[in-house]
């Protein structure tokens, strides 16, 4: 199975700029999921997409984040005016067909100035 | 919703030594406990995994064990070397295949 990869590998943005993190390239699976973990904490759940749609979403994954899959290969994480908090290392990850384990990019250092 | 818990959240052992890191989940319908090893500025990187289906699998040095009865699942690394140095990441995962994670434990190996 391919690795996943994420771009940027490092983002540094202002409080209320928008930023888009990517996950590239992407197999033919068909679930895909975006974690983040704050510096020294547990690795928390966002999202999880199927089939090109958002199947689940925690209470993080609040009205300032959206995802897409826009060419059937990149998979992105949005958010829309970032704020101190969401300073955090996203990962992308994906399911893995047969075994139906989770294989995780690099991650998404996010700093929000 | 599920819940897992991970003890201890710092492990330093000698190496050579063995290594137990233990998980506790609270969903009864979790059918699938990955293991992850992350290193620092790395993403988590599976290491081994267990199904409900299944009490114990090994790989090497490294093995799980799995209590469906008592909800736990728990790490053995045996004959520890300092590359094992890491931090180590238990989780469930529910019918949505939402991965629930443990809080981390840092294991250390002492040369």
């Amino acid at each position: 199975e391919p690795e996943v990869t994420q771009t940027p590998s490092h983002q540094v943005t202002q409080m209320g700029q928008e930023v888009i993190l990517r996950c590239v390239p992407i197999s033919n699976h068909l679930y895909f999921y975006w974690y983040r973990q704050i510096l020294g904490q547990k690795v928390e759940f966002l999202v999880s997409f199927y089939n090109n749609e958002i199947s689940e979403k925690s209470e993080i994954f609040d009205d300032q984040f959206s995802v897409e899959r826009p060419d059937g290969s990149n998979f992105t994480l949005k958010i829309r005016s970032t704020k101190l908090e969401d300073s955090a290392m996203y990962f992308c990850a994906r399911m893995d067909s047969g075994n139906y384990g989770y294989t995780f990019g690099s991650g998404t250092r996010l700093t929000v100035v | 919703g599920e819940n897992v818990e991970q003890h201890p959240s710092t492990l330093s052992v000698q190496e050579g030594d063995s290594a137990v890191i233990k998980c506790t989940y609270s969903d009864s319908a979790s059918n699938y406990f990955p293991w992850y090893k992350q290193e620092l500025g790395k993403g988590p990187q599976l290491i081994i995994d267990i199904r409900s289906n299944v009490g114990e699998k090994k790989d090497q040095r490294i093995a799980v064990t799995l209590n469906k009865t008592a909800k736990h699942f728990s790490l053995h690394i045996t004959e520890t070397q300092p590359e094992d140095s890491a931090v180590y990441f238990c989780a469930a995962s529910d019918s949505n295949y939402q991965l629930i994670w443990g809080a981390g434990t840092k294991l250390i190996i002492k040369p």
